[in-house]
C-alpha cells in the first residue's frame, strides 16, 4: 500500500482556491514529496515537488508542514481544466494510492 | 518533442495469448517503469529498470515480463499466466532512479488500455 493518505474526493467552485491535503507520517528526512495529476484516460503529469520549504511554480504551490508529516497542494484559482485525480507520493516508495478526485463546478 | 510514447493505445488479448506493450522514450533517461491501473484505483508498480540490461520486480510482477536491451525502450509482455490482464498500463521514465534520487520527476506516457476478448 502507498505510504501517503489523501481524501477520496473534493469539490471546488471555479476561480476559487483549492487546498488538497496529504498525510505522509512515515516520510524520511531526505525524501521529497511529489504531486502528480491525471486527467481521464491519460498518464499522470508532474505538478510540483518539495522537501522542506514551501514551493511555487506556474501550476500550483506546495505547503509542507514543519514536521513534514503532511503537505497541501494549493491551486490558487481552480479552472475547469484542473478537474483531475491528484496524487501525492513519497518518492522513496514509488507507490501511487487512489489519490483525490477534484471536481470543479462552474 | 521529447517524451514517452506508448503503443498501441488500445490492445485486445485472446485467451492464452501473450501480448507486448511498447514504451519508447527520447528523453535520454536512465530509469524506466511500468505501472498497472485498474478503474478507480491508484497505480501499482509492475517492473522497473535503472539501467540498460537490468530490471527489478515491482509489487505485481507475476504474469508479466520485461526487457531493457536499449536505453530508450522498455517493452512489457503480458503473458498468458496473467489471468486478469484487463487494465490501463502506464510507462514512465526519470533521469535517474527515483528510489535513489527522490527529487527526480517522473514522466509518463499516455497509456495503453488492454482488454481481454
Amino acid at each position: 500500500d502507498a505510504k501517503t493518505t489523501q481524501p477520496n474526493s473534493m469539490e471546488s467552485n471555479e476561480e476559487e482556491p483549492v487546498h488538497l491535503p496529504c498525510n505522509h507520517s512515515t516520510i524520511s528526512g531526505t525524501d521529497y514529496i511529489h504531486w502528480y495529476r491525471q486527467l481521464p484516460s491519460q498518464g499522470p503529469e508532474y505538478v510540483i515537488h518539495g522537501l522542506t520549504s514551501n514551493v511555487n511554480n506556474r501550476m500550483a504551490s506546495l505547503a509542507i508542514a514543519e514536521d513534514r508529516k503532511s503537505s497541501t497542494l494549493i491551486l490558487h484559482r481552480a479552472t475547469l481544466r484542473d478537474a483531475a485525480v491528484y496524487y501525492c507520493i513519497q518518492k522513496d516508495d514509488m507507490r501511487f494510492g487512489a489519490g483525490t478526485r477534484l471536481t470543479v463546478k462552474p | 518533442d521529447g517524451g514517452i510514447t506508448q503503443s498501441p493505445k488500445y490492445l485486445f488479448r485472446k485467451e492464452g495469448q501473450n501480448v507486448t506493450l511498447s514504451c519508447e522514450q527520447n528523453l535520454n533517461h536512465d530509469a524506466m517503469y511500468w505501472y498497472r491501473q485498474d478503474p478507480g484505483q491508484g497505480l501499482r508498480l509492475i517492473y522497473y529498470s535503472q539501467i540498460v540490461n537490468d530490471f527489478q520486480k515491482g509489487d505485481i510482477a507475476e504474469g508479466y515480463s520485461v526487457s531493457r536491451e536499449k536505453k530508450e525502450s522498455f517493452p512489457l509482455t503480458v503473458t498468458s499466466a496473467q489471468k486478469n490482464p484487463t487494465a490501463f498500463y502506464l510507462c514512465a521514465s526519470s533521469d535517474r532512479d527515483t528510489l535513489l534520487a527522490t527529487n527526480e520527476k517522473l514522466f509518463f506516457g499516455s497509456g495503453t488500455q488492454l482488454s481481454v476478448l
